[in-house]
């Protein structure tokens, strides 16, 4: 079966500190990989996505930044955190096809003092 | 942006009372889904709907999509503590890799 894991669950870390959150799937070959972040207690914002290795799509400009370099990692990394990269963040696949189910990760809980 | 509006924002209910959520848009959709998330995970997927005019049933959760593929509802009959979560609806962003535009969700408290 297939399985998503990401790590750390949470983390506390002051402004201007670099960010590098890790998200690793299991069970599957070629997934579509994505970021997103949720305000607290609201819906998912799309951040970053993924069709294959190197190959990133950004949605929303940002300080945060993504990559892919292998075929079921994707890492998600800022070079200076600002206040306003607090939330939570989700790590998600689903297979290339339509009316897929996303599978998400249990997220990081990221706080920026 | 395909923006999907959802309400209420807030729900909180006894248990055994009934209820419907609503997920709307001005665009069509080809699909559109529903999870159900509890606090510090992640999402999981109730439904897929596909057809207008669809309705899926999960024990006492009924999903319809609307005839035209921009709303969508969910129903719970004799709500239970258990239902107690976060409900999102998303709907396929087909320009953005299959990712998954997403409603602000509709935060449900059901108390004994």
């Amino acid at each position: 079966s297939q399985t998503i894991h990401q790590w750390p669950a949470t983390l506390v870390q002051p402004v201007g500190s670099p960010l590098s959150l890790e998200c690793t799937v299991e069970g599957t070959s070629n997934p579509n990989l994505y970021w997103y972040r949720q305000a607290a207690g609201r819906g998912l914002q799309l951040l970053f996505y993924s069709v294959g290795i190197g190959q990133i799509s950004s949605e929303v400009p940002q300080n945060l930044s993504a990559s892919r370099p292998q075929d079921r990692q994707f890492i998600l990394s800022s070079k200076k955190l600002l206040l306003s990269d607090s939330g939570f963040y989700l790590c998600a696949w689903s297979v290339t096809a339509a009316y897929q189910p996303q599978h998400f990760g249990d997220g990081t809980r990221l706080s920026i003092l | 942006t395909q923006l999907l509006e959802q309400s209420p924002q807030f729900l909180s209910i006894q248990e055994g009372e009934n209820l419907t959520v609503y997920c709307n848009s001005s665009s069509v959709f080809s699909s559109l889904q529903w999870y159900r998330q509890e606090p510090g995970e992640g999402p999981v997927l109730l439904v897929t709907v596909v057809t207008g005019g669809e309705v899926k049933k999960l024990k006492r959760l009924t999903f319809q999509f609307g005839d035209a593929r921009k709303d969508s509802s969910l129903h719970i009959t004799a709500a239970q503590p258990g239902d107690t979560g976060l409900y999102l609806c998303a709907g396929l962003n087909s320009n953005s890799g299959y990712a998954l535009n997403f409603g602000k969700g509709t935060s449900l408290l059901v108390t004994p």
